[in-house]
């Protein structure tokens, strides 16, 4: 069965840092794929990033980047250069290719200090 | 191209009454799917369709809720009677599938509500 591992369940990092938020999965499927979304103050979820179980490389969009390490089943969410806007909750998500529902972590609740 | 409109944002109603939760996906999407958030389920997926059917409702808490999708941009999930233990914030999302990105969903901002 599909599973998501969030165990951070909240972080500090200064502005300008890096920070990495810590996802692993549980699946049998060899396709499959992940994700991570961002959850502001203001309640809306917004998609960041997305990784292919196939991929070769990490996906990057802006400043954000996935370590995806397959054999260990980790799709951790890098961060770089933190704004105070990076303030938010972030999920991290995984859907196999067998079937069309998204699971979704419990969250870490990230907290950017000026 | 707009995003998920979903509505109303804020609803609070008094235990016993009906709710509509109302969602239009993003145009040409082909899969909506809805979700509730609370802070001891978390994010649970309730139903989605694909191409304006039901495909699994097996998250639909009870008999008491009910989602239709009568076309491509237009879906309701309906709560007769509710109940306090219905308050959450409701998701719609949408997504077209492409094996580019295993059909990423995106999601409207919320419809809160507040079940008295």
């Amino acid at each position: 069965a599909q599973k998501i591992t969030q165990t951070q369940p909240g972080m500090f990092v200064q502005e300008k840092e890096a920070v990495t938020l810590d996802c692993t999965y549980d699946t049998s499927d060899p396709s499959y794929g992940l994700f991570w979304y961002k959850q502001p103050s203001s309640g809306e979820m917004i998609f960041l990033i997305y990784q292919g179980s196939y991929d070769q490389q990490n996906a990057t969009e802006g400043r954000y980047s996935l370590n995806f390490q397959k054999a260990r089943k980790s799709a951790n969410l890098v961060i770089s250069a933190s704004q105070l806007g990076d303030s938010a909750m972030y999920f991290c998500a995984m859907r196999e290719t067998g079937g069309f529902k998204t699971i979704f972590g419990a969250g870490t609740r990230l907290f950017v200090k000026a | 191209d707009a995003g998920v409109i979903q509505s109303p944002r804020h609803e609070v109603t008094e235990m016993g009454q009906e709710v509509t939760l109302r969602c239009k996906p993003i145009s040409g999407h082909d899969y909506l799917f809805w979700y509730r958030q609370t802070m001891m389920r978390g994010l649970e997926l309730l139903i989605y369709f694909n191409n304006n059917v039901p495909i699994d409702d097996s998250g639909m808490p009870e008999d008491r809720f009910s989602a239709k999708m009568p076309n491509a941009s237009f879906s309701t999930l309906k709560i007769q009677p509710s109940e306090p233990r219905d308050s959450a914030v409701y998701f719609c999302a949408s997504s077209f599938f492409s094996v580019a990105d295993m059909g990423t969903q995106y999601f409207g901002p919320g419809t809160r509500l507040l079940v008295l």
